[in-house]
């Protein structure tokens, strides 16, 4: 159970072009989730933490407006990475937490984003 | 404020050798810990957690992990490693009454030769 499933699995884009990210929780609600980005190697960065029905809060240095998190309902959240360019190429993971404190996240499969 | 530590950037070990991933942390009060694995262009996957009891913790894939407060460390065991093992395993710690949002390790990189 708790499976988080994220799409596209990767995606190639042109610099200038919007990219949508998909991350849904399959068999529970999440009325909180996670967006982070990894550099190759690198450990995660959190990058905002998306809650439903309310707007996102972000971390410190990401760009609101060029990452547009949207989590309209309690199953699914979207990440729109806006006007691509290369330095956004990236890997890009969502989780929640299915459970209470003690639950660790689940986290989707992530997303590889190639802006060219 | 938590915070954890992964000392080792790489981790290189024979299979059928016992292996260890080491993590340290520091938080107020007791820990929530966590290890994570990620295979390449894949998410993470929850291997194990401890969050109260007996010190040595078991989870999936025949990893364990022992609970030390007084040396605040959780490192990661498996007795015999496996070239499938070959990973990046995150430890994260959440500190009780904090946010849920856990603090994650840089990451141990995992290579096991056959």
């Amino acid at each position: 159970g708790a499976v988080v499933s994220q799409h596209p699995s990767w995606v190639i884009c042109k610099s200038g072009t919007s990219v949508k990210i998909e991350c849904r929780s399959l068999d529970f609600q999440a009325t909180t989730m996670f967006w982070y980005r990894q550099f190759p190697k690198q450990s995660l960065m959190l990058m905002a933490t998306s809650n439903e029905g309310s707007k996102a809060t972000y971390e410190q240095g990401v760009e609101k407006d060029k990452f547009l998190i949207n989590h309209a309902s309690l199953t699914l959240s979207t990440l729109t990475v806006t006007s691509a360019h290369p330095e956004d190429s990236s890997f890009y993971i969502c989780s929640a937490i299915p459970g209470g404190f003690d639950s660790p996240l689940h986290f989707g499969n992530g997303t590889r984003l190639t802006v060219t | 404020a938590q915070s954890v530590a992964q000392p080792e950037d790489q981790v290189n070990v024979a299979e059928g050798n016992p292996l260890t991933v080491k993590c340290t942390y520091s938080v107020s009060g007791n820990p929530y810990l966590f290890w994570y694995v990620q295979y390449p262009n894949r998410g993470l996957q929850f291997l194990l957690k401890y969050i109260t009891g007996d010190n040595l913790v078991k989870g999936s894939y025949g990893f364990e992990a022992e609970f030390n407060k007084s040396q605040t460390s959780f490192h990661l065991k498996k007795p015999s490693a496996l070239v499938s093992d070959s990973a990046l395993y995150f430890c994260a710690v959440r500190e009780p009454g904090g946010s849920y949002i856990p603090t994650f390790g840089r990451g141990t990189s995992l290579i096991v030769h056959p």
